[in-house]
Order: structure tokens, then C-alpha cells, then sequence
């Protein structure tokens, strides 16, 4: 049974350009959450999403960022007109239920680095 | 509200002991603990329930006081693969896991 997969596993972008990072939950597993790491710091929740639904985006950005679960493929979180500040590891994490009481499965990341 | 780990570091030798605990100001539901080594990503350890339960996996175990909003994850003689950052996760219900900064251990020969 695969895990949580994240690609690419590294990004480089120039600042202003766009930053595209995919996430594909275990198999069964239908709650993704977007997480972001700063270097020798802790995990900082970005956004929560179901199949199709936004359930929690309180820790994302308002501008530049946005979040999506489509009904068929990948979740992607989008970072538009990316700056210096952006560079940072995300994570991504699923589970079979929603959060609290079910365990999250993180993915391998995705280590942005903007130029 | 972010959960307060300690220690924020800690060394020890092969075959020692450590705690690293988790507390939070906010009534917890459930205590999920993950270990991350550099450049990796975080690794589920345990989650504990509403309940006051303990539970164990091998060496490592933990405990759950939900009327003190702590948790206490406990490492018995440690060994080299056991070094690397210690997160505690923290929900009150339905919310997403909000987590400490870490705790880093470093077991050393």
C-alpha cells in the first residue's frame, strides 16, 4: 500500500513566479492536510481539505496561496507571485477520517527554495 | 494555541532514558506523537484518545492526562536510531492538529 506521495520533491522558483506542489493521499484516504515547515522549526497547519471541500484554511495565507482536493487526482497547493518569505518545506498528510481521533500519514515533502 | 514541549533539546547515551512532555493550555481531545529526522519527513509514533489512556510500542511509550492537557512520551534505553525531533500534535475535536516545536534528542555512543 503506497503512502502519501508529494511531487516534486524539490522546487526552485524565481520570486514572482508560481509554485505548483502536489499531494496524493494513502490509498483510502479521502481528508489531505497542507502543512508548512520552516528550518529547525515546528510543523505550522496550513489548510484542511475533503474531496471537492475546503474544510479548514485558517492557517493559510489569504493572498497569493490557495488549496484544492479535486474529485480525481491530486490535492495541490498553489503559491502565486512566490517571495524570498515562501521558501520552506511543506508537508502533506492524509488520513482515512477526519482529523483529531485518526491518524495522519505525512508525505516525503516538497522543498521550495525561492531565488 | 501551540502546545509547550519539554525539553527543547536533550543528549543522551545509549541505553538511558528520557521523557519529553506536551502540555496546552486548551481541553485536549487526542495527542498524536511523531518522530522526524533531518530531511525527512515526520514518522507516526502514537496517538492517544480522550481517556487517560497509556499506551506502549516496544521501548517507546506515552501517557495522557487529559485533565492536566499533558501528555508524556517516554523513551527506555534509547538507542541510536532513537536521535532526531520529537513533535506532539494536539486536537481538541474535530480540528486540525496544531503542533509543538519540537523536541530534539540526540543519542549519542
Amino acid at each position: 500500500n503506497a503512502g502519501v506521495m508529494q511531487n516534486p520533491r524539490h522546487l526552485v522558483r524565481r520570486r514572482g513566479q508560481e509554485a505548483r506542489l502536489r499531494c496524493s493521499p494513502m490509498k483510502g484516504h479521502s481528508h489531505v492536510y497542507w502543512y508548512r515547515q520552516l528550518p529547525e522549526e515546528g510543523l505550522k497547519f496550513m489548510v484542511y481539505l475533503q474531496k471537492e471541500n475546503i474544510i479548514d484554511e485558517s492557517g493559510m495565507p489569504k493572498e497569493r496561496f490557495s488549496a484544492e482536493f479535486p474529485k480525481e487526482g491530486p490535492s495541490i497547493l498553489r503559491i502565486q507571485q512566490v517571495v524570498r518569505g515562501d521558501s520552506a518545506a511543506y508537508f502533506c498528510a492524509s488520513s482515512r477520517t477526519g482529523p483529531g481521533g485518526e491518524t495522519q500519514y505525512f508525505g516525503p515533502g516538497t522543498r521550495l527554495l525561492v531565488l | 494555541q501551540q502546545p509547550v514541549q519539554s525539553p527543547q533539546a536533550v543528549i543522551l547515551r545509549e541505553g538511558e532514558d528520557a521523557v519529553i512532555n506536551c502540555s496546552s493550555s486548551k481541553a485536549l481531545y487526542s495527542v498524536h506523537w511523531y518522530r522526524q529526522k533531518h530531511g525527512e519527513a515526520p514518522v507516526f509514533l502514537m496517538i492517544l484518545l480522550k481517556g487517560g489512556e497509556q499506551k506502549g510500542h516496544e521501548k517507546i511509550s506515552a501517557s495522557f492526562n487529559e485533565k492536566k492537557q499533558q501528555s508524556s512520551l517516554y523513551l527506555t534505553a534509547s538507542q541510536l536510531s532513537y536521535s532526531g525531533t520529537y513533535f506532539c500534535g494536539t486536537s481538541s475535536g474535530n480540528t486540525p492538529l496544531v503542533f509543538g516545536k519540537g523536541t530534539r534528542l540526540s543519542v549519542i555512543a
